[in-house]
């Protein structure tokens, strides 16, 4: 596609619920991203993926965060038992092949507030 | 924590003034880049600076790098208020290093008519 499509834009759930968040990179892009920020704050790393497999995970949180990508393509982050601290916009990017040179290109992220 | 760290916080300026914001960062990097976000959504990529690099421009953005002072500054000159966001510095992990790029916690600019 033309860019990073995140859905849904905003999502409102209850606490204790599970909730789907999807990104689908641009098309041919390797590498994709997920990042999360909480209100007023910087970017904070979540799990980085080359084609289907994730080299790092080492910035999810906790064993309730999970994420998965299928045919390169389409990424889904996945939170079990939400809880109101996970409030935040969630950010997914995507690069050509995941090298330090190459710029990020970010969709417009998910706002999730957990209630 | 964060590699990154933007300084100051928060600036507000005039239209047509310059602004300068700088990035402290505490290990060794290949490239450090800055990036802008509108409204808390998505970032936007502006400039990216090599580690070899001390100075780079792009357009009105002019972007410094003292990697002995592990620092950066990004500077923006002649402002408009279309220039209102907040600016982040992102840096890689080094020669040899897997880690993903790790943004600051950012620098709001605010552009007043």
């Amino acid at each position: 596609g033309a860019g990073v499509s995140q859905s849904p834009s905003n999502k409102v759930t209850e606490k204790g619920k599970d909730v789907e968040l999807r990104c689908d990179p641009i098309s041919g892009h390797t590498a994709l991203y997920w990042y999360r920020q909480s209100l007023g704050q910087g970017l904070e790393f979540l799990i980085y993926f080359q084609g289907n497999s994730a080299p790092d995970k080492s910035g999810l949180p906790s064993d309730r965060f999970s994420a998965e990508r299928t045919g390169g393509s389409v990424s889904t982050l996945t939170i079990q038992r939400t809880q109101q601290e996970d409030s935040a916009v969630y950010l997914c990017a995507s690069s050509f092949h995941g090298q330090p040179n190459e710029k990020l290109f970010f969709g417009s992220g998910t706002q999730l507030s957990v209630l | 924590s964060q590699q990154g760290e933007e300084d100051p916080q928060a600036l507000s300026i005039q239209e047509g003034e310059n602004a300068t914001m700088n990035c402290s960062y505490k290990t060794s990097i290949n490239n450090l880049q800055w990036y802008r976000q509108n409204s808390g959504r998505g970032l936007v990529h502006l400039i990216l600076i090599r580690s070899n690099e001390r100075e780079k421009h792009s357009g009105r953005l002019r972007v410094t790098l003292d990697t002995s002072k592990k620092s950066s500054s990004l500077l923006i000159t002649a402002s408009r208020a279309a220039d209102t966001a907040s600016y982040f510095c992102a840096t890689d992990g080094g020669p040899g290093s897997a880690r993903q790029l790790t943004f600051g916690s950012g620098t709001q600019l605010t552009v007043l008519p």
